[in-house]
């Protein structure tokens, strides 16, 4: 079965630009999530959706992160304008949502330098 | 504060030894779910092991198990006969909450290195 797939693996950008990475869940998941990893803050989750609809989305840094997910095969996470403290792994994660012991599996992660 | 805590930023290990990993949470839920996940230098996060603060007994998968103990709120990963495979960061996680909560809280990780 395929698990979650993230596009692209790597970025490399121009501070001041907008990055878009993508996410596809787990075929059969209804909650999915956007994490990001970094040395200093360790694993954060940003947002999560269930069943396409965002639920807590206080992780966002700010108003330059956003979050949508147009259907249950499809996620996006946007970043307008990127700065250099926006550099770090960026995870997504998928999970069957309605059973408690259901872990999350994640995609490969997308490796974001902000230049 | 605070909500999972382990205290080990590195490991190293002889092969073939056992480990045990610390994890310690924080939490006034009755109902959570804790988690261990591994993290190998290729940079993906496999699952590893699940342990709910209802089951009675210590989840075990392979030669992963847990050592589960409610009163003291620690949740230590035990891995047997330690592989160089073994070698990556592990991380703890917590789920607070019943079903549809499904928010995870992960800790800093610890990095182990098992030598030949």
């Amino acid at each position: 079965d395929a698990g979650v797939i993230q596009s692209p693996r790597h970025e490399v950008t121009e501070m001041g630009q907008e990055v878009t990475l993508r996410c596809k869940p787990i075929s059969g998941h209804n909650s999915l999530f956007w994490y990001r990893q970094t040395m200093m803050r360790g694993l954060e989750l940003l947002i999560y959706f269930n069943n396409n609809v965002p639920i807590d989305d206080s992780g966002m840094p700010e108003d330059r992160f956003s979050a949508k997910m147009p259907n249950a095969s499809f996620s996006t996470l946007k970043i307008q304008p990127s700065e250099p403290r926006d550099s770090a792994v960026y995870f997504c994660a998928s999970s069957w949502g309605q059973v408690s012991n259901q872990p999350q599996h994640f995609g490969d992660g997308t490796r974001l330098s902000i230049l | 504060a605070q909500k999972i805590t382990q205290t080990q930023p590195g490991m190293f290990v002889q092969e073939k030894e056992a480990v045990t990993l610390d994890c310690t949470y924080d939490t006034s839920d009755q109902s959570y779910g804790l988690f261990w996940y591994k993290q190998p230098s290729s940079g993906e996060m496999i699952f590893l092991i699940y342990q709910g603060s209802y089951d009675e007994q210590n989840a075990t998968e392979g030669r992963y198990s847990l050592n589960f103990q409610k009163a003291r709120k620690s949740a230590n990963l035990v891995i047997s006969a330690s592989q160089l495979g073994d070698s990556a960061m592990y991380f703890c996680a917590m789920r607070e909450g019943s079903q549809g909560a499904q928010k995870l809280v992960f800790g800093q990780g610890t990095r182990l290195t098992i030598n030949p």
